[in-house]
């Protein structure tokens, strides 16, 4: 089935660690995305990419950071730099900029 | 600046009644897309429709209708004769160019 794969569903992390969430689609999607969501706010862009070997920041990029190497991959990795880790984070594709973009079933981070 | 402001934070009605879940949106750009997705508990958003800037025809889909206004900046959603199923938050968004920008997002309870 095409769609987009998000992993792990839970991720516990310890304070000072960096650590990365799997986003991976088969839909043969130009652009992904990485949000964030808090309770009461929203989606919040992290990063967004329209082409492989290239991404560009969106609102709230400080404390993250992203690969695209493949077409099919978009990688998140949150570091320790981030302040406040702990929340909902949804990847995303789309065909191609202003086209409906299908979300993945979400990782929950946890900072402990 | 583009924004979209979801004004209704939570909505509890009976089950088989209608509800409509406001969206005004703001943006300088001509053409532009509106979007509205439904997130279950699972945290999944999935898509429900989309309109282009230049289409102010509503819209049918079911139980589920849309009213897209541009003298109004405003893209409202109906759910006729509600289910238990229906109870969700319900995310408006906005897109101009290359990323999209959402409300915070609606609230719905449908109380059997």
């Amino acid at each position: 089935d095409g769609g987009i794969t998000q992993s792990p569903k839970y991720l516990f992390r310890k304070e000072g660690q960096n650590v990365t969430l799997s986003c991976e689609q088969n839909l043969n999607h130009d652009a992904m995305y990485w949000y964030r969501q808090d309770p009461g706010q929203g989606l919040r862009l992290i990063y967004y990419s329209q082409i492989v070997n290239d991404f560009q920041k969106g609102d709230i990029a400080e404390g993250y950071s992203v690969s695209r190497e493949k077409k099919e991959s978009f990688p998140l990795t949150v570091t320790s730099a981030q302040k406040n880790p702990t929340a909902f984070y949804l990847c995303a594709s789309s065909i191609y900029e202003m086209t409906e973009a299908f979300f993945g079933q979400g990782t929950r981070l946890t900072v402990v | 600046a583009q924004k979209v402001t979801q004004a209704q934070t939570e909505i509890s009605v009976v089950e088989k009644e209608d509800v409509t879940l406001d969206c005004v949106y703001e943006t300088r750009d001509t053409t532009y897309y509106l979007f509205w997705y439904k997130q279950p508990p699972s945290g999944e958003l999935v898509f429900l429709i989309r309109r282009n800037s230049f289409d102010e025809q509503n819209e049918i889909s079911g139980r589920y209708s849309w009213n897209f206004q541009k003298s109004t900046s405003s893209f409202n959603f109906t759910i006729t004769a509600s289910q238990v199923v229906d109870s969700a938050v319900y995310f408006c968004a906005l897109n101009t160019g290359n990323q999209f920008y959402f409300g915070t997002g609606t609230s719905l309870t449908v109380i059997p």
